[in-house]
């Protein structure tokens, strides 16, 4: 059985530093990875995928890594925002079935 | 187009009445998948279903709990006597096709289910 696990819990930083958020699996036979943002009360916000073929992906100021024989992927958001302050979940696809980390909730203070 | 439409967004219910939730996948998709987040907790997999079929339904509970996609109209997911550990955020997620590696899941809103 799958265990994500993400840590920290939660993270509080000022507004400009970077953000490095870490996600760790149990089973390396996975399809991909991806990483979710999580707003209070609303739904999931597909961030980024990385294919299990994969090392690394980047959107704008993000930026995420697999490393697939370790079992650990890193989210990392450069030049924080207030804006960015939301909930971060990791979701390792098995087929078709996503295991999720109970997530990173971040606070970038202005 | 429309994303993934859940509704109710919030739904109370007394202890021992029913609840449904209902999912409207993305224009042109015919595969659902039902996510529950407990309080503290990640989101844990419950069915996946495509039209007029369940797929997989190993992350639902044996009792109470349902789910359909019929032919024409939402994916249903129905909580009978409803309990108070029953209360929880219920996401639900659309693909056009058996989902792909190389794919995105794209998940609605949610159902903030409270049971008194």
């Amino acid at each position: 059985k799958q265990e994500v696990t993400q840590i920290p819990a939660a993270l509080s930083v000022p507004e400009g530093e970077n953000l490095v958020l870490n996600c760790s699996f149990t089973d390396s036979a996975i399809y991909n990875l991806q990483w979710f943002r999580q707003d209070p009360g609303k739904g999931l916000t597909s961030l980024l995928l990385i294919q299990s073929s994969q090392r690394e992906q980047t959107s704008g100021r993000l930026n995420a890594s697999l490393d697939k024989s370790s079992g650990r992927s890193t989210l990392y958001i450069a030049a924080s925002q207030p804006g960015d302050s939301a909930t971060y979940l990791c979701a390792v696809v098995d087929d078709y079935k996503l295991s999720f980390g109970a997530g990173t909730t971040v606070t970038v203070r202005a | 187009n429309a994303g993934v439409m859940q509704n109710p967004r919030h739904l109370v219910r007394r202890r021992g009445q029913e609840a449904r939730l209902r999912c409207s996948p993305m224009k042109g998709h015919s595969h659902v998948y039902w996510y529950r987040q407990l309080p503290e907790e990640g989101l844990k997999f419950m069915v996946y279903l495509q039209k007029e079929n369940i797929i997989d339904e190993s992350g639902m509970p044996k009792e109470r709990f349902s789910a359909e996609f019929p032919k024409e109209g939402p994916s249903i997911l129905r909580i009978q006597q409803v309990v108070r550990g029953d209360s929880a955020a219920y996401f639900c997620a659309s693909s056009p096709d058996r989902l792909r590696a190389n794919e995105k899941l794209f998940f609605g809103s949610g159902t903030q289910l409270s049971v008194l």
